[in-house]
């Protein structure tokens, strides 16, 4: 099994672009999680899917965060316009989705915006 | 307050020495309990689950108190490997059967030689 993929691992933008963060969860796995970490917070769940549906975004900073899952095995984090205090590192996770089971990461992207 | 608490550490322990961490959790609809391991730069990977039973798992031993809403990992003879960051987790129940992971700040450990 390959794993919970993350594209790109390093991201470096510019205030104000718009970044994609993408993930593909292992197959098979019917949730997916957004989480943040940086030193001040932590990890930050930002978002959660359940078979394709968004569940609960109540971790999602502001408007200029959003998520999408349009299929089991794709789904993106997008934040537009991008601010040097979204510097961070954005993890993706999957799991089977029941509430006794743990989830899977993938390797992350550092996403730095100057 | 945070919904998962753990104190920052660091931990700092010769090789050998058998170190404790804690956690408390303030929601009691929580489901299931994990001891996460995250190296630096890295992800964070499931060292063990933790059952009402108390388990082991050969030098680790975690335990879980639902009245106090308690959650602790005992590590014995620590090696310079054990150096990391342990996440303590909780899944709390969410809607119909699924499940939201909730993370701790995690507590940081440094095994000296």
């Amino acid at each position: 099994d390959a794993g919970v993929i993350q594209s790109p691992r390093h991201e470096v933008t510019e205030m104000g672009q718009e970044v994609t963060l993408r993930c593909k969860p292992i197959s098979g796995h019917n949730s997916l999680f957004w989480y943040r970490q940086t030193m001040m917070r932590g990890l930050e769940l930002l978002i959660y899917f359940n078979n394709n549906v968004p569940i609960d975004d109540s971790g999602m900073p502001e408007d200029r965060f959003s998520a999408k899952m349009p299929n089991a095995s794709f789904s993106t984090l997008k934040i537009q316009p991008s601010e040097p205090r979204d510097s961070a590192v954005y993890f993706c996770a999957s799991s089977s989705g029941s509430r006794y089971t743990e989830a899977f990461f993938g390797q992350g992207t550092r996403l730095t915006v100057v | 307050r945070k919904e998962v608490e753990q104190d920052p550490g660091p931990f700092n322990v010769p090789e050998g020495a058998t170190v404790a961490f804690n956690c408390t959790y303030s929601n009691s609809a929580s489901q299931s309990f994990f001891w996460y391991r995250q190296d630096c730069r890295k992800e964070p990977k499931l060292l063990m689950s933790v059952y009402s039973s108390g388990n082991e798992d050969g030098r680790f031993t975690a335990q879980l108190n639902r009245a106090s809403q308690y959650i602790s990992l005992l590590i014995r003879d620590s090696k310079l490997s054990d150096s990391a960051t342990y996440l303590c987790v909780v899944n709390r129940a969410s809607q119909g059967n699924t499940g939201k992971l909730i993370f701790g700040q995690g507590t940081t450990l440094q095994v000296k030689p």
